[in-house]
């Protein structure tokens, strides 16, 4: 079955630690993307990615950082630079806007 | 800056009612998506609406787009309790899927 993986479910950071996020897919989609939720809050863009070696800053953008050297893989690294990183973050992928996104499972991170 | 308003932002409604969601956006575009989650979970699609005067209905949800309004609806009827969670909507344009704050609808017996 295709899908979206993320992994991990939750994570815990310490201060001043980098952690990476990951999200694979097995749906042959050019575009990647990911979203930061809030608590009660909708959706912000952090990067997405149109096509492999490629990716564009979203809205919030600061004190996150992604590659996208496979087409399957857009891994996500929040950096000590991010100064409130506790949220739920998700990956997306699209075939194309006729069809919207495919969203992975999530990952919970927590600063400890 | 492009804007995604979705009224209410929390609907508390009783079983066997009928309502509707709106969802206005700032920006031209023809292509707007609805999508639910429900507490902790991650997003489920619902409906592609991709053109001006689209339709689409999936058991007790129905969507409409009215791209000269900008304007779209998620219409619900006869409410369940299996409905309650968050609904979002989402406009794209230059690239990107842009989304509304999410209406959290809640169906009480």
């Amino acid at each position: 079955d295709g899908g979206i993986t993320q992994s991990p479910k939750y994570l815990f950071r310490k201060e001043g630690q980098n952690v990476t996020l990951s999200c694979e897919q097995n749906l042959n989609h050019d575009a990647m993307y990911w979203y930061r939720q809030d608590p009660g809050q909708g959706l912000r863009l952090i990067y997405y990615s149109q096509i492999v070696n490629d990716f564009q800053k979203g809205d919030i953008a600061e004190g996150y950082s992604v590659s996208r050297e496979k087409k399957e893989s857009f891994p996500l690294t929040v950096t000590s630079a991010q100064k409130n990183p506790t949220a739920f973050y998700l990956c997306a992928s699209s075939f194309g806007t006729d069809y919207g996104y495919t969203f992975g499972s999530g990952t919970r991170l927590t600063v400890v | 800056e492009l804007k995604v308003e979705q009224n209410p932002l929390f609907l508390s409604m009783q079983e066997g009612k009928n309502y509707t969601i709106y969802c206005n956006y700032s920006t031209t575009s023809d292509r707007l998506y609805w999508y639910r989650q429900d507490p902790g979970k991650s997003l489920e699609s619902l409906f592609v609406l991709l053109s001006n005067g689209a339709v689409k209905q999936e058991g007790r949800l129905m969507a409409s787009l009215d791209t000269k309004a900008r304007l779209s609806t998620l219409h619900i009827t006869a409410a369940v309790h299996d409905l309650s969670a968050t609904y979002f909507c989402a406009v794209y344009t230059g690239n990107q899927f842009y989304f509304g704050t999410g209406t959290s609808l809640t169906v009480i017996p």
